[in-house]
């Protein structure tokens, strides 16, 4: 049973482009999280999503970023016209359900805006 | 105040030593507590989860959570060079389902 995956693993944009990143869910989860740790800090909360709902955003910043988790295909995590201050490691987990038990990251995508 | 806080370390340890991480956290309603290891450059790995008041033990980690303080730690007894990593605490308040992550302490292993 594979776990989280996450494509790219490391994404190079320069500025002004931009960034798609992609979280498949483990098999038979529905829920995904969005998550970003900007160098040598802590993670923060972006964005938690079921198929086809957006259930909360409240850390998601207001211009640019996007997230979408269709019925079929991977979760998308869409920044537009990507800045320096982007650079990070955005990482997404899943659950079964809205009450989890710790649940297991993918192993991120490391994006570098030059 | 930070919703959830820990000491940044580095939190050295000899080899065999016990290494004792902390964490405090400030909604009062939060309901399950997590840590996690991130070595550099990785994702993070959970270690251990604790629901309710008390000392939750897996092997050479032990949890520990006091509700009424507010407070949750991490014992790693017998520690290896190999635990050498950056330690997250995170909390699920209420109903909501997101995690909220500490800004992690680091911990060496010195041989």
């Amino acid at each position: 049973n594979a776990g989280v995956m996450q494509n790219p693993r490391h994404l190079v944009r320069r500025r002004g482009q931009e960034a798609r990143l992609r979280c498949s869910p483990m098999k038979g989860h529905s829920h995904v999280y969005w998550y970003r740790q900007l160098p040598e800090e802590g993670l923060k909360f972006m964005v938690y999503l079921q198929k086809e709902n957006i259930i909360d955003e409240s850390g998601m910043p207001k211009e640019r970023f996007s997230a979408e988790f269709p019925k079929e295909g991977p979760s998308i995590l869409r920044i537009q016209q990507v800045v320096r201050g982007d650079s990070a490691a955005y990482f997404c987990a899943s659950s079964v359900g809205e009450r989890f038990y710790g649940y297991t990251f993918g192993s991120g995508t490391r994006l570098t805006v030059v | 105040q930070k919703e959830v806080e820990q000491n940044s370390g580095p939190l050295s340890v000899p080899e065999g030593a016990i290494a004792s991480l902390n964490c405090t956290y400030s909604d009062r309603v939060s309901q399950s507590f997590f840590w996690y290891r991130q070595y550099s450059g990785k994702s993070p790995e959970l270690i251990m989860s604790i629901y309710s008041n008390g000392d939750k033990e897996d092997g050479r980690f032990t949890a520990q959570l006091n509700k009424a303080s507010q407070y949750v730690s991490l014992l790693i007894r017998d520690s290896q060079p190999s635990d050498s990593a950056t330690y997250l605490c995170a909390v699920i308040g209420g109903t909501a389902s997101k995690l909220t992550f500490g800004t992690g302490t680091r911990l060496q292993v010195t041989l």
